[in-house]
């Protein structure tokens, strides 16, 4: 079965400084992998997916099926940045998503 | 992107009585869209894949007769969770699927039960 592991449940980090959130995904085959952000009091919305390979406010996230992993970066945090992030698996197109946990970011000043 | 809207935003109501939670999707006719529950502080669980004109699936472990789904239109599906105890207390989200590819998520509506 697909299953999502987001290995930190909280995450600080100074402003300016790198964060890279982490995303290990098991399934056995080809998968397309989300990241979905949630601001305080606010809806789940798609923050970026692999197969567009884009950058959304600065942050990526390659593919690495090797290490099944689908980490989140970004080379400088802003305070903005502060929200819940999940990341999420969809193994076949129209399917439904699977979520990791969800990792906390807490960017300070 | 879609907007999927729920109704209400939040609820409070006595132990065995029924809450209906409605998802809309204003700009996207939704043939699927999903039901989450979310616990404080954790992830979303799906709970069931709602059909426009069929019947809906259910995640293992998640109760039809309890949470009853009915997907009548593609712009509304609607979630009862009939005769409600507090352990049901939760934020229920909904999703449409737009495009086939793209979920996009509601507000959520939060239950409390007394």
């Amino acid at each position: 079965a697909q299953r999502v592991t987001q290995p930190e449940k909280l995450l600080s980090v100074f402003k300016g400084a790198p964060v890279e959130l982490k995303c290990n995904y098991s399934y056995s085959g080809s998968p397309e992998l989300f990241w979905y952000v949630q601001y305080s009091r606010q809806r789940l919305q798609l923050l970026l997916r692999h197969i567009s390979r884009e950058s959304i406010k600065g942050f990526t996230a390659d593919l690495n099926k090797g290490e099944t992993s689908f980490h989140l970066k970004k080379p400088f945090a802003q305070e903005e940045d502060s929200a819940m992030y999940y990341c999420a698996l969809k193994f076949a197109s129209g399917s439904r998503l699977t979520f990791g946990e969800g990792t906390q970011l807490t960017v300070n000043p | 992107g879609a907007v999927v809207s729920q109704h209400p935003s939040r609820v409070i109501c006595k132990s065995g009585t029924s809450v209906k939670i409605e998802c809309r999707s204003l700009d996207f006719q939704a043939t699927t869209m999903f039901w989450y529950r979310q616990f404080p502080k954790q992830s979303l669980m799906l709970m069931a894949t709602s059909n426009e004109g069929s019947k809906a699936t259910y995640e293992q472990g998640v109760e039809k007769d309890k949470f009853l789904i009915n997907h009548a239109s593609l712009t509304l599906s609607t979630l009862t969770v009939t005769s409600a105890h507090p352990e049901d207390s939760s934020f229920y989200i909904c999703s449409n699927l737009a495009g086939g590819e793209t979920q996009y998520f509601g507000p959520g509506t939060r239950l409390l039960v007394l």
